[in-house]
């Protein structure tokens, strides 16, 4: 089984602060790793995901995370933020074995984005 | 763009009432899934559904939940009774042939019950 571990629930930052938001998971197995954006009553958006090669993965609006195989870790990092960043964020493992796609995903992380 | 659709996008019922969330995955996509988030127990995969077949919905209630997908274009999830315990937002999720492109989501289905 799989669990995804979000350390923080809330983080504000200042906009075009850095920010970095971090999630931990725990697998028995390898596994797919994603970053997903939901903003206020909308439902979840992809915003990066590692499947294999470099383990640095970046999204087209500035967010990068990298897979850290040893820390068991998939950390979400903006080095400038803006009040549109300001959602909540989760992110979400699905073992590779089978490949069923089932996702698990964090308790979420909101990011609040001060001007 | 492509969207997974999503009905009713609000709900108010009352306790013991037969509730139905429907969800029309994006055609051609053959892996669809349902969610429940609630600020307490975050996201919830309670059943999802490979070319039509449940594979797994363990996450489910079974006494008062059923998922089903009577044809390729959509995917029911009914709650009957309803408790107030039940009030979440329910969404849908639907994707191709497994996991590697990430699946879309619905804009969610706000249950609440009374």
């Amino acid at each position: 089984a799989q669990s995804v571990t979000q350390l923080d629930s809330q983080v504000p930052v200042f906009e075009e602060a850095p920010v970095e938001l971090r999630c931990n998971y725990s697998s028995s197995v390898s596994v797919y790793l994603f970053w997903y954006v939901q903003y206020p009553n909308q439902g979840l958006q992809l915003l990066l995901k590692y499947l294999s090669g470099s383990t640095l993965v970046e999204s087209i609006n500035g967010f990068e995370a990298e897979f850290n195989k040893s820390q068991t870790s998939f950390h979400l990092r903006k080095p400038s933020v803006h009040i549109s960043d300001t959602a909540e964020y989760f992110c979400a493992v699905s073992a590779m074995a089978g490949n069923t796609g089932k996702l698990i995903f964090g308790q979420g992380t909101t990011l609040q984005v001060k001007p | 763009d492509a969207r997974v659709t999503q009905t009713p996008r609000h709900k108010v019922t009352e306790m013991g009432q037969e509730v139905t969330m429907r969800c029309q995955p994006i055609l051609g996509h053959n892996t669809v899934f349902w969610y429940r988030q609630t600020m307490m127990q975050g996201l919830e995969l309670l059943a999802y559904f490979r070319n039509r077949a449940p594979l797994d919905d363990s996450g489910m209630p079974k006494d008062r939940f059923s998922a089903e997908m009577p044809d390729a274009t959509l995917a029911t999830l009914k709650i009957q009774p309803s408790e107030p315990r039940d009030s979440a937002v329910y969404f849908c999720a639907s994707g191709f042939q497994g996991i590697k492109g990430g699946y879309t989501f619905g804009s969610g289905t706000r249950l609440t019950v009374v």
